[in-house]
């Protein structure tokens, strides 16, 4: 079945330090793919997406491109703020699906 | 706009005892999904609910678990007879519509449940 895997945390980092979460899966066919993030107290929120092969999601800094050959979405950030400091989730989900697979999340803490 | 709502946020039963967790869907939501983390894992697909039928209860255990969505009030995971193994945290979400090939579900702080 559909799975994703990405790399263990936590992860701590010192503001404006550059973030990398690796993030790759298995999948068959062409999947949509996720980062989502959460905060604190919060629920889990969309941070950004790629539906097919070569595209790269963008928001709030971070970014993440879909590569198919090496079946990975890996999120980077050039410059992280104590703001940032979160649980972020790699996700994916099939074609026509609605199922979302997670990965086991990676926490984040970035320090002033 | 209130996003999903979910509670309690904690929840401590003891073994046997029945768990009831609530999750109100964003306004104008009729979709809701749940989905279980289970310590060190990943999120979980449950059950896929609209109100007043069940469309996919495939990631449901078949024992002691049940979900609703009534037609009034909000979704209920319902988990009888608690086991340790239960001790997860629970996430609802919601959406407005079914949507192939980009699916945004909007998530709840989640219900952390510990059994003893």
């Amino acid at each position: 079945g559909d799975s994703v895997t990405q790399m263990e945390g936590p992860v701590t980092l010192s503001e404006e330090a550059f973030l990398t979460i690796n993030c790759t899966y298995t999948a068959t066919g062409y999947p949509s793919l996720f980062w989502y993030v959460q905060y604190p107290g919060e629920g889990l929120q969309l941070l950004l997406k790629a539906t097919k092969a070569d595209d790269k999601g963008s928001n709030k800094g971070f970014e993440a491109t879909y590569r198919k050959e090496t079946t990975s979405f890996h999120l980077e950030k050039g410059s992280v703020q104590v703001s940032d400091s979160a649980v972020y989730f790699c996700a994916l989900s099939g074609p026509d699906d609605y199922k979302l697979s997670f990965g086991a999340g990676t926490t984040v803490t970035v320090r002033a | 706009n209130a996003g999903v709502m979910q509670n309690p946020r904690h929840l401590v039963r003891r073994r046997g005892q029945e768990a009831r967790l609530r999750c109100s869907p964003m306004k104008g939501h009729s979709h809701v999904y749940w989905y279980r983390q289970l310590p060190e894992e990943g999120l979980k697909f449950m059950v896929y609910l609209q109100k007043e039928n069940i469309i996919d209860e495939s990631g449901m255990p078949k024992e002691r678990f049940s979900a609703e969505f009534p037609k009034e009030g909000p979704s209920i995971l319902r988990i009888q007879q608690v086991v340790r193994g239960d001790s997860a945290a629970y996430f609802c979400a919601s959406s407005p519509t079914l949507q192939s090939s980009y699916n945004e579900q909007f998530f709840g702080p989640g219900t952390r449940l510990t059994v003893l």
